[in-house]
């Protein structure tokens, strides 16, 4: 059964802890996108990685960090840093060539 | 530069009717423009995409047109119906393999 998952579905956290957001792959594509989602507003690009070892900032990147180590796996540290982490965390992947991005089912965050 | 608007942000319509949603984008270097239909508490889904040399693509019901010209493309869901109800999102790419500019999403209610 292919496709993207990510775990957990629903995470708590505590204000000045860092959480690291799983995603894995078993499609076999080359590029992986985190983005956050904010209830009623559409989703901005945090981090993407077009191939393993290398990756690149989007729009949002500041208090958030990735690796890329393998193919599959891409995944997300939310930091200390990052001003407003709750939110919805989406990951992505698309074939090496492709334009279609497909998206797994989501984290919700929660820090208190 | 690089934004995506779309409008309206609500549409409420009766089943069989024809929900329309526009988006409008700046960036010329943009040539792949997806839709995506997301449930709540889900991820987005790939829904239907077109590239600017054509100026209507369909699948299903749903139905894209584009208008290079203006710089605007659309969404409109032919018969309508109650399972339709979801948020879709528009968004734009300038190059495989690169990330996706989205608009701010469009909550259709769609009543039996």
């Amino acid at each position: 059964d292919g496709g993207i998952t990510q775990s957990p579905k629903y995470l708590f956290r505590k204000e000045g802890q860092n959480v690291t957001l799983s995603c894995e792959q078993n499609l076999n594509h080359d590029a992986m996108y985190w983005y956050r989602q904010d209830p009623g507003q559409g989703l901005r690009l945090i981090y993407y990685s077009q191939i393993v070892n290398d990756f690149q900032k989007g729009d949002i990147a500041e208090g958030y960090s990735v690796s890329r180590e393998k193919k599959e796996s891409f995944p997300l540290t939310v930091t200390s840093a990052q001003k407003n982490p709750t939110a919805f965390y989406l990951c992505a992947s698309s074939d090496r060539g492709a334009y279609e991005q497909y998206f797994g089912p989501g984290t919700r965050l929660t820090v208190t | 530069q690089q934004q995506v608007k779309q409008s309206p942000q609500s549409l409420i319509v009766q089943k069989g009717g024809i929900p329309i949603i526009n988006c409008a984008y700046e960036n010329t270097a943009f040539d792949y423009f997806p839709w995506y239909q997301q449930f709540p508490g889900k991820g987005p889904a790939l829904l239907i995409a077109i590239r600017p040399d054509v100026s209507e693509k369909k699948e299903g019901r749903f139905t894209i047109s584009f208008n290079k010209s203006a710089k605007q493309f659309s969404l409109h869901i032919m018969d309508s119906q109650p399972g339709d109800s979801a948020t879709y999102f528009c968004a734009a790419s300038g190059a495989a393999g690169n990330k996706l500019t989205f608009g701010g999403g469009t909550r259709v209610l769609v009543k039996p």
